[in-house]
């Protein structure tokens, strides 16, 4: 059983409805972090939460929005998105947000928009 | 800007050949690396990381660092089927927290 549990795996939403993707670690960490993973394309970080604390934003447009009500929690919400937003949503998390601390994965989201 | 390069494959070996993946990263301050293995349809796994130059062996997988040349390269011993996915390499600048990854390779073990 992963320590990093996402749900849920599969998503299929029209561009004006409003969705959110949950993320659970049961690893004890405080870190936790969204990355968007597209075809032929490495994987973009999106978001970094340190102790609840948002501290990386990575250019990531207003129609995705996080919230981390604790260290053990994470959300994204959708609303309004486009095509191009189709992917593989992954949340990680490491014991702290520094270097030196591997993450760990969870099994993703795997998001349609039509 | 921060770019972590890796060879797309795909790489093909025969079962029980040494696998040998390649990654570069062009911020020399770089200073934490990590060797991922993502099966299709699955997400990222923790393989090895690595800190220091040299080379850090674990079970068959063996990373090795060369810093002055900005490279990373995971070894996979006596391949096995089973160790067909795809290898992102992730490294974490000297400065910041986040992780930046490479595309991955692709490699495909024939039994």
């Amino acid at each position: 059983e992963t320590g990093v549990t996402q749900t849920p795996r599969h998503l299929v939403m029209g561009m004006t409805n409003k969705k959110s993707l949950k993320c659970e670690q049961h690893l004890g960490h405080n870190a936790m972090y969204w990355y968007k993973q597209s075809a032929k394309k490495p994987l973009e970080l999106m978001f970094v939460y340190n102790f609840k604390e948002q501290t990386e934003n990575n250019s990531v447009p207003s129609r995705f929005s996080p919230e981390c009500p604790n260290s053990s929690h994470l959300f994204l919400h959708l609303h309004t998105l486009q095509p191009e937003d189709s992917a593989l949503y992954l949340c990680a998390s490491s014991q702290e947000g520094g270097p030196n601390q591997p993450q760990h994965f969870g099994d993703g989201t795997r998001l349609s928009i039509l | 800007q921060k770019e972590v390069e890796q060879n797309s494959g795909p790489l093909s070996v025969p079962e029980g050949a040494i696998a040998s993946l390649n990654c570069t990263y062009s911020d020399r301050g770089s200073q934490s690396f990590f060797w991922y293995r993502q099966y299709s349809g699955k997400s990222p796994e923790l393989i090895m990381f690595i800190y220091s130059n040299g080379d850090k062996e674990d079970g068959r997988f063996t990373a090795q660092l060369n810093k002055a040349s900005q490279y990373v390269s995971l070894l996979i011993r006596d391949s096995q089927p089973s160790d067909s996915a795809t290898y992102l390499c992730a490294v974490i600048p000297l400065t910041g927290n986040q992780f930046y990854f490479g595309t991955g390779t692709s490699l495909t073990v024939i039994p």
